[in-house]
């Protein structure tokens, strides 16, 4: 069975500072997906992760995949207020083709001015 | 694009009714899958469908859940009879399935409250 854990589950930062949010999985996965939540909203996708080394880049945030570790980070650099949100990481399973996600908890994040 | 379409956005319904959610994936998508979630349980794969066949219907929690997908741009996820711990916010997301970075998409989602 897939699992994945996410850590911290509560991140209360201020603004300016940088911070770093962890998944594992584990088990072997094609994919890595971040997504961001709104309270009361849904899911909205921020990055896809393919291949072990991966990096993607948008504005503050950076995404990482290291799939020996089976280790993903999230990166948030000089945090702002919008940013505040629950954050999840997600994995599809190996069989190929478009497969359900498994979920973390989740990580919500407050910025604090 | 209108992106993924769901019905409705609220429900409030009686324990022992029959409850149907309703999703329209985004045209060409041809990977539909059904998510709840809940404070307790998190965010939990029910079912997916690709070129409208069910794959994998290992998480819909009950014989009191059914989801069918009759075509490409419908697919219905039904509770009958539905009971209180069933209350969720239902999702829909849709994906083309290029074997490549297939992202899933989400829609609004259904709060379902069972009283």
């Amino acid at each position: 069975e897939l699992k994945v854990e996410q850590n911290p589950l509560f991140l209360s930062m201020q603004e300016g500072k940088n911070y770093t949010i962890y998944c594992n999985y584990s088990t072997t996965s094609d994919r890595l997906y971040w997504y961001r939540q709104d309270p009361g909203k849904s899911l909205e996708s921020l990055f896809v992760l393919l291949s072990n080394g991966a990096v993607k880049q948008e504005g503050r945030l950076m995404a990482s995949l290291d799939t020996k570790a089976r280790l993903s980070t999230l990166h948030i650099t000089a945090a702002v207020h919008d940013l505040s949100a629950t954050y999840f990481c997600a994995v599809e399973g190996s069989g190929g083709g478009a497969d359900g996600l498994t979920f973390g908890k989740g990580t919500h994040l407050i910025i604090q001015p | 694009d209108a992106g993924v379409i769901q019905s409705p956005r609220h429900e409030v319904t009686e324990m022992g009714q029959e409850v149907t959610l309703r999703c329209k994936p985004i045209s060409g998508h041809n990977s539909l899958f059904w998510y709840r979630q809940t404070m307790m349980r998190g965010l939990e794969l029910l079912i997916y469908f690709n070129n409208n066949v069910p794959i994998d219907d290992s998480g819909m929690p009950e014989d009191r859940f059914s989801a069918k997908m009759p075509n490409a741009s419908f697919s219905t996820l039904k509770i009958q009879p539905s009971e209180p711990r069933d209350s969720a916010v239902y999702f829909c997301a849709s994906s083309w399935d290029s074997g490549g970075t297939d992202t899933q998409y989400f829609g609004p989602g259904t709060r379902l409250t069972v009283l």
